[in-house]
């Protein structure tokens, strides 16, 4: 059974860093692309980042390039994001998700998110 | 970027009923369109890939289709497990984008 276990939320300042992992199992992790998904209180689902099985190639939303991080380590089945600069609009459910291994960006399953609040 | 333009975003329907809802692409996505239904308090749930293949598990009940850029999901014999928002999603080309989603409250 695939699980994706997010963890890592929490409250943080404005300009401060946090960082989310997603442990993973139930499959071959380092087989499959990943992504983070994030989804502010009451609206819609964004996608902010995702990155290959090897780790070697990665894509982000313009709203967070240069201030957060995608990451695995395939030793350790963990997908990671490292999040800095946080801002107010950052406040969200982060979701971690998995590709299906046919097509990039095609998600087949999700984890239960990591809620990341950024206020002073 | 792809916008996803979801419609309606919320539609009020009775159990055992029909319902379609819709999402346009901006530009051509071929068949890269998911469906996702999510529940409240709940993570969303893969329905749908490649426009009209069901996820394993997902009932019959839920179908997909293509009409060039237009994308609909049906359910039938709609249940009160069925109530949800739902959102499709487009994964031709990064960014990622997906539609707005469409609230299905019970009437």
């Amino acid at each position: 059974e695939v699980q994706l276990v997010e963890s890592g939320g929490g409250l943080v300042q404005p300009g401060g860093s946090l960082r989310l992992s997603c442990a993973a199992s139930g499959f071959t992790f380092s087989t499959y692309a990943m992504n983070w998904v994030r989804q502010a209180p009451g609206k819609g689902l964004e996608w902010v980042s995702s990155i290959s099985g090897s780790g070697d190639t990665t894509y982000s939303a313009d709203s967070v390039k240069g201030r957060f991080t995608i990451s695995r380590d395939n030793s350790k089945n963990t997908l990671y994001l490292q999040m800095s600069s946080l801002r107010a609009e950052d406040t969200a459910l982060y979701y971690c998700a998995k590709d299906s291994g046919s097509y990039w960006g095609e998600i087949d399953y999700w984890g239960q998110g990591a809620l990341v609040t950024v206020s002073s | 970027d792809i916008q996803m333009t979801q419609s309606p975003s919320s539609l009020s329907a009775s159990v055992g009923d029909r319902v379609t809802i819709t999402c346009r692409a901006s530009q051509g996505i071929t068949n890269y369109l998911a469906w996702f239904q999510q529940k409240p308090g709940r993570a969303p749930k893969s329905l749908i890939y490649l426009a009209s293949r069901l996820q394993s598990g997902v009932p019959s009940k839920f179908s997909g289709s293509r009409s060039g850029t237009d994308f609909t999901l049906t359910i039938t014999s709609l249940q009160p497990e069925d109530f949800a928002t739902y959102y499709c999603q487009q994964y031709k080309t990064y960014p990622l984008t997906f539609g707005g989603g469409t609230k299905v409250e019970i009437k």
